[in-house]
């Protein structure tokens, strides 16, 4: 069963603490994405990867951090100093970037207080 | 800056009709389009794509057509169903960008 898996579902946590969402793909792709999505508002783009061992900023990086030491896996750290990072959080993949249809997780939501 | 919007934030429809959504895109130079679809709490699903040398493109029960001259791209829904009742999502995917970009959606709502 192919596809994009994203954990956990639902995660708290206070605020000041650093938290790391998981994103894992078996589908063989090149381009993972991590997006934020806020309440009634579309997809922004935080960072992405294209290859293994390479990662971009996106428009709203500050506060964030990612890695891709394995194809299959870009998980996406959510700092202290990222100033409102309660949001739902998507991650998805692609073949290649650019123009090729993304697959996405089901996404974490993350509420910190 | 670029920017993919969209005319209608909410279409209410009837069960059986045609429902139609719109997206203006401001980038021209912009050479792939995707519609997605996304129910409440769950991520985007895949509906149809077109790139920039066609004007229109089939899929089932879906339609999307793309006019470069004014910007505008939209996606056409044949016999609108309950479950068809979401939020959709244009993107874009602008020259020299190496990830879409997107709108901010539309919700459309189907009335029994």
């Amino acid at each position: 069963d192919g596809g994009i898996t994203q954990s956990p579902k639902y995660l708290f946590r206070k605020e000041g603490q650093n938290v790391t969402l998981s994103c894992e793909q078996n589908l063989n792709h090149d381009a993972m994405y991590w997006y934020r999505q806020d309440p009634g508002q579309g997809l922004r783009l935080i960072y992405y990867s294209q290859i293994v061992n390479d990662f971009q900023k996106g428009d709203i990086a500050e506060g964030y951090s990612v890695s891709r030491e394995k194809k299959e896996s870009f998980p996406l750290t959510v700092t202290s100093a990222q100033k409102n990072p309660t949001a739902f959080y998507l991650c998805a993949s692609s073949i290649a970037t650019p123009s090729y249809e993304q697959y996405f997780g089901p996404g974490t939501r993350l509420t910190v207080t | 800056g670029e920017s993919v919007g969209l005319h209608l934030p909410t279409l209410s429809v009837q069960e059986g009709d045609n429902s139609i959504i719109n997206c203006a895109y401001s980038n021209s130079a912009s050479d792939y389009f995707i519609w997605y679809k996304q129910e409440s709490g769950k991520g985007p699903q895949f509906i149809i794509d077109i790139r920039s040398n066609m004007d229109k493109r089939q899929g089932q029960r879906v339609t999307v057509l793309l006019n470069k001259t004014v910007k505008h791209l939209s996606l056409q829904i044949a016999a609108t169903q309950p479950g068809d009742s979401a939020v959709y999502f244009c993107a874009e995917n602008p020259t020299g960008r190496r990830a879409l970009t997107f709108g901010s959606g539309t919700r459309l709502q189907v009335q029994p």
